[in-house]
């Protein structure tokens, strides 16, 4: 595609609910990453991954947030039981290479837990 | 203490006058730097990307870096109401280059 797609753009989700978020990179781009992005901060890295290889998944704050790219394309960001802290914009990224060049972005999807 | 920092703003400046926004970071050992421009509401874009000390240029964008004092900034030349949006300030991870740390972004509004 021309560029990287993410979906659903907005989501509300009750606290407890399980949502799951897709990011669609740029086609050919080897590397993908997620961030977290709160009102007013910069964005706070999350997960890397390497074709299907999650190589880094350091930034991830607690075991209800999860990752996938099981085929090394279209990557999901899985948060179960939602709590009011998870508000926030979750941006993924593609990179042709390592990333080390710097990132497009989609255009986010803003989680908003109620 | 954040591993990159950033004046918050605002930052005001007149159209067609310089602005000049900066950023320090902690690890001595970064080699990556960039800066991302995110208009409200939208996702941050890369505008420009530096590696070695000193200048780069790249239109009306100047970047320059100093390792040495760990200090990083983004010059522009006669500024544009459109250049108003909040500027963040990026640095790639020393072992993972293409993990990057953020700052929370200097706001920059030009006035006509």
């Amino acid at each position: 595609g021309a560029g990287v797609s993410q979906s659903p753009r907005y989501k509300v989700a009750k606290r407890g609910q399980d949502v799951a978020l897709r990011c669609d990179p740029i086609s050919g781009h080897v590397s993908l990453f997620w961030y977290q992005q709160a009102l007013g901060q910069g964005p706070e890295f999350l997960t890397y991954f390497q074709n299907e290889a999650q190589l880094d998944k350091s930034g991830l704050p607690s075991d209800r947030f999860f990752a996938e790219r099981p085929e090394g394309s279209v990557s999901t960001l899985k948060i179960q039981r939602t709590q009011q802290e998870d508000s926030a914009v979750y941006l993924c990224a593609s990179s042709l290479d390592l990333g080390a060049d710097g990132y497009t972005f989609g255009s986010g999807t803003r989680l908003t837990v109620v | 203490q954040k591993e990159v920092e950033q004046n918050s703003g605002p930052l005001s400046v007149p159209e067609g006058a310089i602005a000049s926004l900066n950023c320090t970071y902690s690890d001595r050992g970064s080699q990556s730097f960039f800066w991302y421009r995110q208009y409200s509401g939208k996702s941050p874009e890369l505008i420009m990307s530096i590696y070695s000390n000193g200048d780069k240029e790249d239109g009306r964008f100047t970047a320059q870096l100093n390792k040495a004092s760990q200090y990083v900034s983004l010059l522009i030349r006669d500024s544009q109401p459109s250049d108003s949006a909040t500027y963040l300030c990026a640095v790639g991870d020393n072992t993972n280059a293409g993990k990057s740390t953020f700052g929370d972004g200097t706001t920059l509004t030009v006035k006509p």
